[in-house]
């Protein structure tokens, strides 16, 4: 079964708004969650990560909300660009190097 | 320059006919990772390693071998490929912390 529940399958925002996409977890032993950002015809690439001690972490335009109570997190794009138009990958993971990924947001960002 | 190398890029095969994926980092990276990505799925983790000669099952490891001889190279083998192997394969390699990076992406079709 999907250890990490990732939503919307697919999101189109105007220029210049927020764009969110959501993710939950069950397992309470995950305790680093990453957010990947992948281009068509590449590799996916980091973009910010978060551990469960902080309830939100911010790097520019993308913010990580950490609910743990509710096994919850989000990323914000805030001001997006039409640069930002990818696909874009939560992910969980426990000690050892072990990780777990949502299936994926497609991200449009009309001009 | 800084990367996660693996070769083919793209492969045709036919079924039960051995191949294996190569995946070598210049980073001097502890942890490697092999990953296959498949639409509606997301990534899902195949095998990793935290060291040379050490291995572990990922989430899907079923139908693949690994090997951990340097710590440079972790090449997937496929031993009899099938048809439901079919789907974009990526390696990761990490410092620590779980900061992963991701080669380009090998695309296997199984005939």
């Amino acid at each position: 079964q999907q250890q990490v529940k990732q939503s919307p399958q697919s999101l189109i925002v105007q220029k210049g708004g927020i764009s969110i996409i959501n993710c939950a977890y069950e397992n309470t032993a995950f305790d680093y969650f990453p957010w990947y950002q992948q281009f068509p015809g590449k590799g996916p690439a980091l973009l910010i990560a978060i551990r469960p001690d902080v309830s939100e972490k911010k790097e520019g335009r993308f913010t990580i909300s950490f609910n743990k109570s509710a096994k919850q997190f989000s990323l914000h794009i805030m001001d997006s660009q039409p640069g930002d138009s990818a696909t874009y990958f939560c992910a969980a993971s426990r000690r050892g190097n072990q990780f777990y990924f949502g299936t994926g947001t497609s991200l449009t960002v009309i001009p | 320059e800084a990367q996660v190398t693996q070769n083919p890029r793209y492969l045709i095969t036919v079924t039960g006919k051995k191949l294996t994926v190569t995946c070598s980092q210049n980073m001097n990276h502890e942890y490697m990772s092999w990953y296959r990505q498949d639409p509606g799925l997301g990534l899902r983790q195949i095998y990793y390693s935290m060291n040379v000669e050490v291995t572990d099952k990922g989430d899907v490891p079923e139908g693949y071998k690994v090997s951990r001889k340097e710590k440079r190279n972790f090449p997937l083998i496929l031993e009899s490929p099938s048809p439901n192997q079919t789907s974009l394969y990526f390696c990761a390699s990490s410092p620590g912390q779980r900061i992963q990076y991701f080669g380009a992406g090998t695309r296997l079709s199984v005939l």
